[in-house]
């Protein structure tokens, strides 16, 4: 069974300051890691992929397949970063179903 | 483009009182998804359709909970009778299909509360 752990309901850094989410999971196979975020009063939306390997809105998140994690970084965190992040898990074995983390609610405080 | 429309946004009814949610994707998406949101909690997927097809309705509670989606657009969910389990903010997503499933554009959400 796929499964994924976020560690940390609450977040709270100074602006300015770095931040970093961390995500774990479990799956037999090849993983596809992604993460999504949800402003406040606004939709969830697809924030990155790790295929992608791309920065998002400062964002990076590295796939380290040994230590079955996914964290999610920014170096200097804005205030507009506040917000729920969810990580997730897809894969072929799983029938490119996403199975998500619990959350981790990012406050930036100014 | 509106993006994923669901109605209502919010319900409020009895324990035993029957509720249905309505889902409309995105124009050309040809899959779609129900995820029930627990409190504190991640979306927990309860059906993906492939067009008219239900492909994944294993996490559905068939004795309470029912889905359709006629014509593979529009999509119903509906909880019959509900109990205060229940309670909990519905979303529904659709994705172009069911290889690009990880992109998935989520609506608003209906907050359900059974009282």
């Amino acid at each position: 069974a796929q499964r994924v752990t976020q560690p940390e309901k609450l977040l709270s850094v100074f602006k300015g300051a770095p931040v970093e989410l961390k995500c774990n999971y479990s799956y037999s196979g090849s993983p596809e890691l992604f993460w999504y975020v949800q402003y406040s009063r606004q939709r969830l939306q697809l924030l990155l992929r790790h295929i992608s390997r791309e920065s998002i809105k400062g964002f990076t998140a590295d796939l380290n397949k040994g230590e079955t994690s996914f964290h999610l970084k920014k170096p200097f965190a804005q205030e507009e970063d506040s917000a729920m992040y969810y990580c997730a898990l897809s894969g072929r074995a799983a029938g490119n179903k996403l199975t998500f983390g619990g959350g981790t609610r990012v406050l930036v405080k100014p | 483009e509106a993006g994923v429309v669901q109605s209502p946004r919010y319900k409020i009814i009895e324990k035993k009182q029957p509720v249905a949610f309505w889902c409309n994707p995105i124009s050309g998406h040809n899959t779609l998804y129900w995820y029930r949101q627990n409190l504190g909690q991640g979306p927990e997927l309860l059906i993906r359709y492939e067009n008219e097809e239900a492909v994944d309705d294993s996490q559905l509670p068939k004795d309470r909970f029912s889905a359709e989606r006629l014509k593979g657009v529009d999509s119903t969910l509906k909880i019959q009778p509900a109990e205060l389990g229940d309670s909990a903010v519905y979303l529904c997503a659709s994705s172009l299909d069911l290889e690009r499933g990880h992109e998935q554009y989520f609506g608003p959400g209906t907050r359900l509360t059974v009282t």
